[in-house]
């Protein structure tokens, strides 16, 4: 079974400053990888995924991360935050051959000005 | 273009009393389904998950159940809640390794 942890639970950050939000997973077969954010009360929304091919993988909302299958990371980045990205992230990984997520227990964003 | 319908929005029960949410999608056939739960300060638990009508797979022993009467349309339920059933419940559809599309939500508290 896959395993994800996030080593953050929360993360503050000022207007405007860079941020980087970090997932390590652990699999003994091929993955698929997804950051999801949820604002207060919602259900989650896709950033971004990766399933294969170039490691840099670009999303919504300018955030961007990269897959290192040697550390087995998939860290989130954004080179400047708004105080609109205040929210809870999650890293979630799916085995390639069947598809169910698990997900990371998140990670707590404040964006302050 | 596909979407998920997922009601209440929230929900106080009392303790002991049934539950039943619901969830249906639009725009897809034959969709995986799933039931997530997330307590508060937690991070998301599969519950249950479904590959089509009337297969429900159980993740974690509990006091909930699920069917799925139609393809599209994905039920929770308990018979009488406990006090730990409280949170807030997601469902989610997927078809392949696109990643999964998730409801609004629902938050249970039972008190």
């Amino acid at each position: 079974a896959q395993s994800v942890t996030q080593l953050d639970s929360q993360v503050p950050v000022f207007e405007e400053a860079p941020v980087e939000l970090r997932c390590n997973y652990s699999s003994s077969v091929s993955v698929y990888l997804f950051w999801y954010v949820q604002y207060p009360n919602q259900g989650l929304q896709l950033l971004l995924k990766y399933l294969s091919g170039s490691t840099l993988v670009k999303g919504i909302n300018g955030f961007e991360a990269e897959f290192n299958k040697s550390q087995t990371s998939f860290h989130l980045r954004k080179p400047s935050v708004h105080i609109s990205d205040t929210a809870e992230y999650f890293c979630a990984v799916s085995r390639s051959n069947d598809y169910k997520l698990s997900f990371g227990a998140g990670t707590t964003v404040t964006v302050r000005a | 273009s596909q979407t998920i319908h997922q009601w209440p929005a929230t929900l106080v029960q009392p303790v002991g009393s049934p539950l039943s949410l619901e969830c249906t999608v639009e725009g897809t056939s034959n969709p995986n389904l799933y039931w997530y739960r997330q307590a508060a300060g937690r991070g998301l638990q599969l519950l249950f998950y479904s590959v089509g009508i009337g297969q429900i797979s159980s993740e974690v022993p509990q006091n909930l159940s699920a069917s799925r009467p139609q393809d599209r349309q994905f039920i929770l339920s308990s018979k009488k809640l406990l006090l730990s059933d409280s949170g807030f419940y997601l469902c989610a559809w997927s078809q392949g390794a696109e990643g999964y599309t998730f409801g609004s939500g629902t938050r249970l508290t039972v008190v």
